[in-house]
């Protein structure tokens, strides 16, 4: 089984602040994606990373794949309210069925006005 | 365009009944799969279809969970005899099937399961 472990678990920051969540495994995986998930809704996909040493910019947002492919960083800049949410890893093993994914158990994000 | 949308949104229910979960999957989208969120455990994978098949039932926790999909779109969730550690977000979504890459997974709103 492999298992992503997302760190921290819990975040609480002001308005303004930068902030950085990470996503490690022991496993290597074939593409890595980032969700953001609100209270009451499913998660919605952010970005996926499939390239070892790959970095995606999303706004203020930066995402990174590790060289070895088996961790991954989600950087925010300058953080807002509007970035509160449940932040969570989902990666697809490597040599495994494309369609499967491993999940983290996430990061919680509050983001104070 | 309509996203994928689960009903109900919550169901409270008493140990022991069976309950049905639906998910309506985005129109064109041949690819659905079923995850159950616990607090503090993430999403876990339960089924994923292909059309009307299900070529991994792999997550599904045992015999009392089943699923079907029928003229490739609409599928339900049943659980039979629940349990009140089945209580938990029941997530669906659906994907365009691709033959390489990852496939991009949209998800409904999701369906909040109490059994009391």
């Amino acid at each position: 089984t492999q298992l992503l472990e997302q760190s921290p678990q819990f975040l609480s920051i002001q308005e303004g602040e930068n902030l950085t969540v990470y996503c490690n495994s022991s496993s290597v995986f074939s593409s890595l994606q980032w969700y953001r998930q609100e209270p009451g809704e499913g998660p919605v996909l952010l970005v996926t990373v499939v390239t070892g040493g790959e970095v995606k910019k999303l706004k203020r947002l930066t995402f990174q794949f590790g060289d070895a492919r088996k961790d991954s960083s989600l950087h925010i800049t300058a953080a807002q309210p509007g970035d509160t949410g449940l932040y969570l890893c989902a990666g697809v093993s490597s040599g495994g069925s494309n369609y499967k994914l491993t999940f983290g158990k996430g990061t919680l994000l509050t983001v104070n006005p | 365009g309509a996203g994928v949308s689960q009903s109900p949104s919550n169901k409270v229910t008493e140990k022991g009944k069976d309950v049905e979960l639906r998910c309506d999957p985005i129109s064109g989208h041949t690819a659905l799969y079923w995850y159950r969120q616990s607090l503090g455990q993430g999403l876990e994978f339960l089924i994923y279809f292909q059309g009307n098949s299900a070529p991994d039932k792999s997550g599904l926790p045992s015999d009392r969970f089943s699923a079907e999909r029928t003229g490739g779109s609409v599928s339900t969730l049943t659980i039979q005899r629940t349990q009140q550690e089945d209580s938990a977000v029941y997530l669906c979504a659906s994907s365009l099937m691709i033959m390489r890459g990852t496939h991009e997974q949209y998800f409904g709103p999701g369906t909040r399961l109490t059994v009391t």
